[in-house]
């Protein structure tokens, strides 16, 4: 099976850096997506890592250890909008879209 | 360009009744995806279809729930009967054909409560 950990909740403040953890334990798995979920809104696509390293997207980033079993998203020069909760999923090892989703983590962004 | 397209956004209803939520996926995308997403167990994926066929409906949670998808327009995820457990955001996904590498599109879901 597969188990997805990440933080429950964290608080950043406008302007600063944020780094939200996820941790797994998988038997193999194509990549590892990272959606944002605004409350009362869909969850929307934030990337997709397939190799070890760093993906950058702007402000946000998002790095993956498959050694380590470990992904982490990174959000540079806070903003207020970026209050909402952040999804890690991972991509199963059968070639099929299925996610396994973790249960997100609550950023609150402060002035 | 339009995107997922779920109805009803909001859905209240009582206990017993049947429960019928509609899924237009974004044109083009091969595979669609129904989820469910509650407090207490987060966003869980119920059953997902890859050109109209059902692959695996593994997380559907007993037999009240049934969902089908007759062309590549259109799913209903259906309830009957329903229960006050159900209470939930379901949501509708879907993603271009790929091995499952390209991202879900997600719908604004629908809210459903049941008395």
């Amino acid at each position: 099976g597969q188990n997805i950990d990440q933080p429950t909740e964290m608080t950043a403040t406008e302007g600063a850096i944020v780094q939200i953890n996820c941790t797994y334990q998988t038997s193999g798995f194509n990549g590892l997506f990272w959606y944002q979920q605004h409350a009362g809104e869909a969850p929307t696509f934030l990337s997709y890592n397939v190799l070890d390293g760093l993906e950058e997207k702007g402000r946000f980033s998002s790095f993956l250890s498959r050694s380590k079993g470990y992904s982490y998203l990174l959000l540079k020069e806070l903003q207020m909008k970026d209050s909402a909760s952040y999804l890690c999923a991972l991509h199963g090892s059968s070639n099929t879209g299925k996610l396994i989703f973790g249960q997100g983590t609550t950023l609150q962004v402060k002035p | 360009d339009a995107g997922v397209i779920q109805s009803p956004r909001h859905e209240v209803t009582e206990m017993g009744q049947e429960v019928t939520l509609r899924c237009k996926p974004i044109s083009g995308h091969n595979s669609l995806f129904w989820y469910r997403q509650t407090m207490m167990r987060g966003l869980e994926l119920l059953i997902y279809f890859n050109n109209n066929v059902p692959i695996d409906d593994s997380g559907m949670p007993e037999d009240r729930f049934s969902a089908k998808m007759p062309n590549a327009s259109f799913s209903t995820l259906k309830i009957q009967p329903s229960e006050p457990r159900d209470s939930a955001v379901y949501f509708c996904a879907s993603s271009p054909s790929g091995g499952g590498r390209q991202p879900q599109h997600f719908g604004d879901g629908t809210r459903l409560s049941i008395l």
